[in-house]
């Protein structure tokens, strides 16, 4: 099973900050990457359907990099509504598996 | 719009049963492999099982984690739009928010698309 490390679990910042949240795969998976994120008691609502590409109607302050193991969410500008647990999915291979989720606070 | 509808939902005893029910709308619902996937009160997500996309003469394909497999059913009935898990001798650590969501391969393609969610309680 490839693994997913999340990083950081949570983390706290101003608007206007730069925050990034890192997930590393066990093993490559090329692009098959997404991020996205989830307002508690919301669905989970996809950001960057592969690891560097941005979904349609999604702030361009979101931005995502990498290919094979380690990859980048990047949110510039941070804003009040941007407050909420995000997490990575890698899709190459069964099991799909999760990064554990970054909860980001702003201050 | 794509709208993805979870159903089925409830308290159940350990070692019962519960058939969860998806409605998918506002897409071509055999174009899309199917998923269903879990989180448990304050907990991360956990992928629970997928189905291949059919459109009636391709092989359809079952993925299952581990913690599932041998006690869960995935199946679609593409004819009402809808994806089933038929959930067999429940554990409490079945206990979850279940959300399906639909992607247009079983791999290499990334979910796109997430249900609100239907909560199974396994308890005495």
């Amino acid at each position: 099973d490839i693994q997913m490390t999340q990083s950081p679990s949570s983390l706290s910042a101003s608007v206007g900050d730069r925050v990034t949240i890192t997930c590393r795969a066990s093993q490559g998976i090329r692009s098959d990457l997404g991020w996205y994120q989830q307002i508690p008691g919301k669905a989970p609502k996809r950001l960057i359907p592969a690891a560097s590409s941005l979904q349609g109607g999604v702030p361009s302050r979101f931005s995502g990099r990498g290919s094979g193991t380690e990859f980048t969410l990047t949110i510039t500008n941070l804003q009040p509504e941007d407050s909420a647990s995000y997490f990575c999915l890698q899709h190459s291979s069964f099991p799909l598996t999760f990064g554990g989720g970054t909860k980001v606070e702003i201050k | 719009e794509v709208q993805l509808a979870e159903s089925g939902g409830g308290l159940v005893q350990p070692g019962g049963s519960l058939r969860l029910s998806c409605a998918a709308s506002g897409f071509n619902f055999d174009d899309y492999a199917m998923h269903w996937v879990r989180q448990a009160s304050g907990e991360g997500l956990e992928w629970v099982s997928t189905i291949s996309w059919n459109d009636g003469w391709k092989t359809i394909n079952r993925h299952y984690a581990d913690s599932v497999k041998g006690r869960f059913t995935i199946s679609r009935d593409n004819a009402k739009n809808s994806l089933y898990l038929q959930m067999n001798s429940l554990r409490p650590e079945d206990t979850a928010l279940y959300y399906c969501a639909r992607s247009l391969g079983e791999l290499s393609f990334p979910i796109d698309s997430w249900g609100q969610g239907t909560l199974v309680t396994v308890s005495s």
